[in-house]
């Protein structure tokens, strides 16, 4: 009885490296979706994965990230040139159609450092 | 912009005691409102939600009613029990869509 699975669960980097996080979401749950969380604040959306192809990317926030979803299930969160800003938990999530009409389940993240 | 303003933590209460959890958004138009909660150790799970308003969504003695008038989702419960410490989300999405906007967590701790 999987729920969505996220490795690593911790991930320490130098700056200026390149990180992939990666998320496995419930099977059958056709949406995806990636947020990240600084301490003490709520989760920030990145992207939103319809399937293959990602449907609002809006919260990605700049050209140093990217996520991809080739087969429609496990997607990868590519992070380029990383910085100390970039640490954070970020967090993956799936369901089974869009997160407001249908339950989102969260993966309890991939904790990132930068040093 | 879009956003979420909850009251701040870390919110102390007795065992039993009535919870009150404050909510309010900045959407334009109508979203559906959330309320999600994170037990120490845990990933985000959704606790209720509402469609529109004057609507109450409800689960585990929690309850929070869509005020459009005040744009507000307070969440309650009329007896908080040690194992509803955990720390509480309200956020917001609009219908058909999948990205939810985030408040940053109230911190809740119950002493027996």
């Amino acid at each position: 009885g999987a729920g969505v699975s996220q490795t690593p669960s911790n991930k320490v980097t130098e700056k200026g490296k390149y990180v992939e996080l990666r998320c496995d979401p419930i099977s059958g749950h056709t949406a995806l979706y990636w947020y990240r969380q600084s301490l003490g604040q709520g989760p920030e959306f990145l992207i939103y994965f319809q399937g293959t192809g990602a449907a609002d990317d809006s919260g990605l926030p700049n050209d140093r990230f990217f996520a991809v979803r080739p087969e429609g299930s496990v997607s990868t969160l590519k992070i380029q040139r990383t910085e100390r800003g970039d640490s954070a938990v970020y967090l993956c999530a799936s369901s089974l159609q869009g997160a407001t009409s249908t339950e989102a389940f969260f993966g309890q993240g991939t904790r990132l450092t930068v040093v | 912009g879009d956003s979420v303003t909850q009251m701040e933590g870390p919110v102390t209460l007795s065992e039993e005691a009535f919870l009150t959890i404050n909510c309010t958004y900045t959407a334009t138009g109508y979203p559906s409102l959330f309320w999600y909660v994170q037990y120490p150790g845990e990933g985000l799970q959704l606790l209720l939600k509402a469609t529109k308003a004057d609507d109450k969504g409800s689960n585990k003695g929690f309850e929070a009613t869509y005020r459009k008038e005040t744009t507000s989702f307070h969440l309650e419960k009329g007896s908080v029990q040690v194992s509803d410490s955990a720390v509480y989300f309200c956020a917001w999405g609009y219908n058909q869509g999948g990205k939810l906007i985030f408040g940053q967590g109230t911190e809740l701790s119950v002493k027996p």
